[in-house]
């Protein structure tokens, strides 16, 4: 079954502190995986995707296929990354490829 | 750019009415849109997949006849809920895709819709 799993619901940390938001995936094939961020009061928008290989807002996110994990990291948080982080592999091929949603975790970045 | 307006942002309904929620990509033409149904503090469950001009794709338990989709044009696609009941309560949010984005979906700002 395909299935993204996001183990914690919230995760609190302080201003500076490193952060791991922690992704694991079941996926039969070649996965392709997404980090999206929903702020406060704001819609979800992609923060990034694991072929793009690139640092967004500081945060970066390693594919590994051998722990079926996309963690997303970020050395030094701040409280403007405070918001709710979503995991998504993509399902199917084509432009109807789905989306299927882990259950999100609250980064919460205290000052 | 690639910019996703829903209209109403909030729409609250009696029991027994039907209630349409509209989808527009503003700036792009969407081959393929999505919709979404989200509780309060859960994650997105995919509702159904529509391409413009075909009949839409439902997930497995979405009742295709309570949650009407059309996908009229490569800009518009409309969530009809029939017959609501207090239990459709919910977020309801649409994205949007593009031949020329690969699989990035582009989201809207969400529906809220109550039902009394």
């Amino acid at each position: 079954a395909q299935r993204v799993t996001q183990p914690e619901k919230l995760l609190s940390v302080f201003k500076g502190a490193p952060v791991e938001l922690k992704c694991n995936y079941s996926y039969s094939g070649s996965p392709e995986l997404f980090w999206y961020v929903q702020y406060s009061r704001q819609r979800l928008q992609l923060l990034l995707r694991h072929i793009s290989r690139e640092s967004i807002k500081g945060f970066t996110a390693d594919l590994n296929k051998g722990e079926t994990s996309f963690h997303l990291k970020k050395p030094f948080a701040q409280e403007e990354d405070s918001a709710m982080y979503y995991c998504a592999l993509i399902s199917g091929s084509g432009n109807t490829g789905k989306l299927i949603f882990g259950q999100g975790t609250t980064l919460q970045v205290k000052p | 750019g690639a910019v996703v307006s829903q209209h109403p942002s909030r729409v609250i309904c009696k029991s027994g009415t039907s209630v349409k929620i509209e989808c527009r990509s503003l700036d792009f033409q969407a081959t393929t849109m999505f919709w979404y149904r989200q509780f309060p503090k859960q994650s997105l469950m995919l509702m159904a997949t529509s391409n413009e001009g075909s009949k839409a794709t439902y997930e497995q338990g979405v009742e295709k006849d309570k949650f009407l989709i059309n996908h009229a044009s490569l800009t518009l696609s409309t969530l009809t809920v029939t017959s609501a009941h207090p239990e459709d309560s919910s977020f309801y949010i649409c994205s949007a895709s593009t031949a020329l984005a690969g699989r990035e979906q582009y989201f809207g700002p969400g529906t809220r819709l109550t039902v009394t």
